[in-house]
C-alpha cells in the first residue's frame, strides 16, 4: 500500500503560490496521483491528477520526479476561497485495486 | 451526468439504536462505491469500499456494517450505535479505471446522544 505523507498545515497570503509536496515512497509502477480539496462539512473534490512529470489544469499544476516518490501541488495566486484541506492519494492499480485511502490532509489557510 | 445523492443531511439517534444509511449513484454503471467517516477536525476514515454488488471490503469492522444489493446503491448500517460512531458520513463513487475521479455526496451529520 502506497502510504502518503504530507504536512500538517500551511499557511499563505492572498496572491501568493502555495506548494504543498507528498511523499508516496512505495509507490508501484502503475499507481496514479491525485489531488482532493475539502472545504468543512462538504465531500472532497477532485483537484488534479498525475501519472509523471507536469500536469496543469485551470485550478492547479502537478509536479512528479522522475522518480514518483514524492510529488507537489502548486496553487497559484492563492484567495481566501483556497482555505481548505488538500488531500494526496495513490491510487493503486494492482493489490487493493479499488481501495481509495485518504490521509490526514494539509489544511491550508489564506488570509489577506 | 452522474448525480450521487446521499440522505438524510443530518440526523440524530440514541445510543444502541440501529442505523440505515444510504447512497445512489444515478448516470453510471459499475462504480466503485466507498463509505468513509470524518470526526471533526479529522481526516477521512474509509469504512468500507466495493468493486461489485455484494462484494463488501471492510477497513473497520467494529459495530458498522454495509451492503451493495444493486450496482448502484450502497448502504451503511449498524445494529446499536455507540457514541463514537458520531461523525460526518460521505459516500463516494468512482469509475473502475485507475485515472479517473471520485465524486462525493452531499454527507450525513450523524450525532448519537
Amino acid at each position: 500500500l502506497a502510504k502518503t505523507t504530507q504536512p500538517i498545515s500551511m499557511d499563505s497570503y492572498e496572491g501568493q503560490e502555495v506548494n504543498i509536496t507528498c511523499s508516496h515512497n512505495n509507490i508501484a509502477t502503475n499507481d496514479y496521483i491525485t489531488w482532493y480539496q475539502q472545504f468543512p462539512s462538504q465531500g472532497p473534490r477532485f483537484i488534479i491528477q498525475g501519472y509523471k512529470t507536469k500536469v496543469t489544469n485551470e485550478v492547479a499544476s502537478l509536479f512528479i520526479p522522475a522518480d514518483r516518490k514524492s510529488s507537489t501541488l502548486s496553487l497559484p495566486r492563492v484567495s481566501l476561497s483556497d482555505t481548505a484541506v488538500y488531500y494526496c492519494l495513490v491510487v493503486m492499480t494492482t493489490d487493493s485495486w479499488g481501495k481509495l485511502q485518504f490521509g490526514a490532509g494539509t489544511q491550508v489557510v489564506v488570509t489577506p | 451526468s452522474q448525480t450521487i445523492h446521499q440522505w438524510p443531511a443530518t440526523l440524530v439517534q440514541p445510543v444502541g439504536s440501529p442505523l440505515s444509511l444510504e447512497c445512489t449513484v444515478e448516470g453510471t454503471s459499475n462504480p466503485n462505491l466507498y463509505w468513509y467517516r470524518q470526526a471533526a477536525g479529522r481526516g477521512l476514515q474509509l469504512l468500507f469500499y466495493s468493486v461489485g454488488i455484494g462484494q463488501i471490503s471492510s477497513e473497520v469492522p467494529q459495530n458498522l456494517s454495509a451492503s451493495r444489493p444493486q450496482d448502484r446503491q450502497f448502504i451503511l448500517s449498524s445494529k446499536k450505535l455507540l457514541l463514537s460512531d458520531s461523525g460526518f458520513y460521505l459516500c463516494a463513487w468512482k469509475g473502475r479505471a485507475p485515472n479517473t475521479e471520485a465524486f462525493f455526496g452531499q454527507g450525513t451529520r450523524l450525532t448519537v446522544v
